[in-house]
């Protein structure tokens, strides 16, 4: 079956500094990923859809300059949380998408998420 | 704004019972999606119901969907201590999944 990784599970960081979490694809080719993030107890909220070699699309309200995304490859795309603060603490949680199977309608399939505490 | 609406968004019920979930959603879509997340984990794909499909079975699920009215529901059947977790539509909106608040679900053995 398709399978996505996320990296790091875990990361505790201080107020201030930058975190970079990793999506990757490990047996697909994905053009576009999503990145989405899950308070306690609430439902996952879309942030962006990331397409592989072009910019992402952000959702309103999410601050791009906030949470950069890049997605290099078709197999991994990053968010990286810049300047984070402890109201960025939430489950970070990554989808995948895979290429040449008709789009729009198709499954996606999701990673483990990254819980992110900043303290 | 969430797309998807659920009802109730919690669910208790006995081993053996039949758990019914019920979401809402107020956009035309190519497709409608059901997740379970089991507590802070990831999500994993339990079933795929497009636009032009009334009813879909998966082992001991069963969803339907009225397009007419917007609704889509999941059922499980014979429900185990194992099945509890949380429940979440997901209306593709032009390739985009848009979640409902989700449903808790608790299965008492």
């Amino acid at each position: 079956g398709a399978v996505v990784s996320q990296h790091p599970s875990r990361v505790i960081c201080k107020s201030g500094t930058s975190v970079k979490i990793e999506c990757r694809s490990l047996d697909f080719q994905a053009t576009t990923m999503f990145w989405y993030r899950q308070f306690p107890k609430q439902s996952l909220m879309l942030m962006a859809t990331s397409n592989e070699g072009s910019k992402a699309t952000y959702e309103q309200g999410v601050e791009k300059d906030k949470f950069l995304i890049n997605h290099a490859s078709l197999t991994l795309s990053t968010l990286t949380v810049t300047s984070a603060h402890p109201e960025d603490s939430s489950f970070y949680i990554c989808s995948a998408r895979a290429s040449g199977s008709g789009g729009r309608g198709n499954e996606q399939f999701f990673g483990p998420g990254t819980r992110l505490t900043v303290l | 704004s969430q797309q998807g609406e659920e009802d109730p968004q919690a669910l208790s019920i006995q081993e053996g019972e039949n758990a019914t979930m019920n979401c809402s959603y107020k956009t035309s879509i190519n497709n409608l999606q059901w997740y379970r997340q089991n507590s802070g984990r990831g999500l994993v794909h339990l079933i795929l119901i497009r636009s032009n499909e009334r009813e879909k079975h998966s082992g001991r699920l069963r969803v339907t969907l009225d397009t007419s009215k917007k609704s889509s529901s999941l059922l499980i059947t014979a429900s185990r201590a194992a099945d509890t977790a949380s429940y979440f539509c997901a209306p593709n909106q032009g390739g985009k999944l848009i979640f409902g608040q989700g449903t808790e679900l608790s299965v008492k053995p």
